[in-house]
């Protein structure tokens, strides 16, 4: 079946510009996760949905950041203003359980959009 | 202090080596350990989920915990080239934030 799917692959902005980052989830997977990673840097938690709202968004480094789910599926990420330490791959993932069940939870990781700005 | 520490390496063997990929942690209430596997401009994948202190084994790769220590770690057997790629140790207390160790580049030579 399709995994979880990213859009764009790349993109590349100018500082202080707007941008949207789109995921699409496993189908009927409830769980999902943006991160960010630097180079040379594993993935840095930014926020989880379960279903439509945001459980947790402790990770998000600033108001600068959003991030929506409306129906509960596809998930955007939205940076306003855009700084060049915003640079980075964004990746989405998402599982079907919530962490910490029994027999754990995977989550599945979409290739990322690698963000660059100038 | 950093709540999970690993070694960016890279590590590069030949052929057929085992391979040994190891990371610390700083909080004890940490219960759940993974291994990911991440290729060069591809999303991390699941290798390995550990739950509390002990060993677990699929194929060729090992995962150990030792809680006592706050020591994590992975073994590669007969270590292959396809087995290149960034290897990401991660953990997390049961709730929703994944902490990820900054993964080790690791290099096998044909």
């Amino acid at each position: 079946g399709a995994g979880v799917s990213q859009t764009p692959s790349n993109k590349v902005t100018e500082k202080g510009k707007y941008v949207e980052l789109r995921c699409d989830p496993i189908s009927g997977h409830t769980a999902l996760y943006w991160y960010r990673q630097s180079l040379g840097q594993g993935p840095e938690f930014l926020i989880y949905f379960q279903g439509t709202g945001a459980a947790d968004d402790s990770g998000l480094p600033n108001d600068r950041f959003f991030a929506v789910r409306p129906e509960g599926s596809v998930s955007t990420l939205k940076i306003q203003r855009t700084e060049r330490g915003d640079s980075a791959v964004y990746l989405c993932a998402s599982s079907r359980l919530l962490p910490g069940t029994a027999g754990g939870d995977t989550q599945y990781f979409g290739p990322g959009t690698r963000l660059t700005v100038l | 202090q950093k709540e999970v520490e690993q070694d960016p390496g890279p590590l590069s063997v030949p052929e057929g080596a085992i391979v040994s990929l190891n990371c610390t942690y700083s909080n004890s209430a940490f219960q759940y350990f993974m291994w990911y596997r991440q290729y060069s401009r591809k999303g991390p994948e699941l290798l390995m989920y550990t739950y509390s202190s002990g060993n677990k084994e699929d194929g060729r790769f090992t995962a150990q915990v030792d809680k006592s220590s706050k020591y994590i770690s992975l073994f590669i057997r007969d270590s292959q080239p396809s087995d290149s790629a960034t290897y990401l140790c991660a953990t997390y207390t049961g709730g929703f934030k994944t902490i990820f160790g900054a993964g080790t580049r690791l290099f096998v030579k044909a």
